[in-house]
């Protein structure tokens, strides 16, 4: 599976768009795209997935650019509940195929 | 939608002593499931993948007669971690994947803190 490069940690303010990127320049054509987070002590929760178009859901949104070797992660008005590491992850959809983390995203909401 | 139980969430042990934790699919059937290990501000690292009926595939550097993995049915997978040490405390996460699930991924247990003392 492709290796993915986000930033360590990154603030917003409560309120205000989270834009989360990620980096996968050797993204493949037929892996997807996922994000996962985590809450502290918790196990990890899917967001969103995508292959190649933009994809929104309740949680949040993902831009995939044209050349998919990069992403960013939409939470549309961020809450204090949003803080938490959030994973970008590419894989095979696949029987069988695991999922690798990387380092992820720390996200801090600031009230 | 999927949800992966696992448990217990916390267990505390001495050293030398054998811990099990159980992780099961609630509403569908994983005939794959996979353990993570998490250490304290460090990512998740995939450890095995469970097979039911089948055994275990250990990810390379990690030791299978020290983390014994057991798929017997379509809902549940265990890991014993065995002869357990200090080392072997941290945050042990299942996940397992709902092939009926819209997204194709994978559904996370809420993970067991395991500390040996």
């Amino acid at each position: 599976d492709a290796k993915t490069t986000q930033p360590p940690s990154m603030d917003c303010a409560e309120g205000r768009a989270a834009n989360l990127p990620c980096n996968h320049s050797t993204i493949s054509g037929n892996e997807y795209v996922y994000w996962y987070r985590q809450i502290h002590s918790q196990g990890p929760q899917y967001i969103i997935h995508g292959l190649k178009n933009n994809e929104t859901n309740e949680m949040a949104s993902l831009i995939i650019t044209e050349d998919r070797k990069s992403s960013t992660l939409i939470l549309p008005h961020a809450t204090l509940r949003d803080t938490a590491v959030y994973y970008c992850i590419v894989r095979l959809v696949s029987t069988g195929n695991q999922f690798y983390f990387g380092t992820g995203t720390s996200l801090t909401v600031i009230p | 939608g999927a949800v992966v139980s696992q448990h217990p969430s916390r267990v505390i042990c001495k050293s030398g002593t054998s811990v099990k934790i159980e992780c099961r699919s609630l509403d569908f059937q994983a005939t794959t499931m996979f353990w993570y290990r998490q250490f304290p501000k460090q990512s998740l690292m995939l450890m095995a993948t469970s097979n039911e009926g089948s055994k275990a595939t250990y990810e390379q550097g990690v030791e299978k007669d020290k983390f014994l993995i057991n798929h017997a049915s379509l809902t549940l997978s265990t890991l014993t971690v065995t002869s357990a040490h200090p080392e072997d405390s941290s945050f042990y996460i299942c996940s397992a994947r709902d092939t009926t699930g819209g997204h194709y991924g994978y559904t996370f247990g809420s993970g067991t803190r395991l500390t040996v003392v």
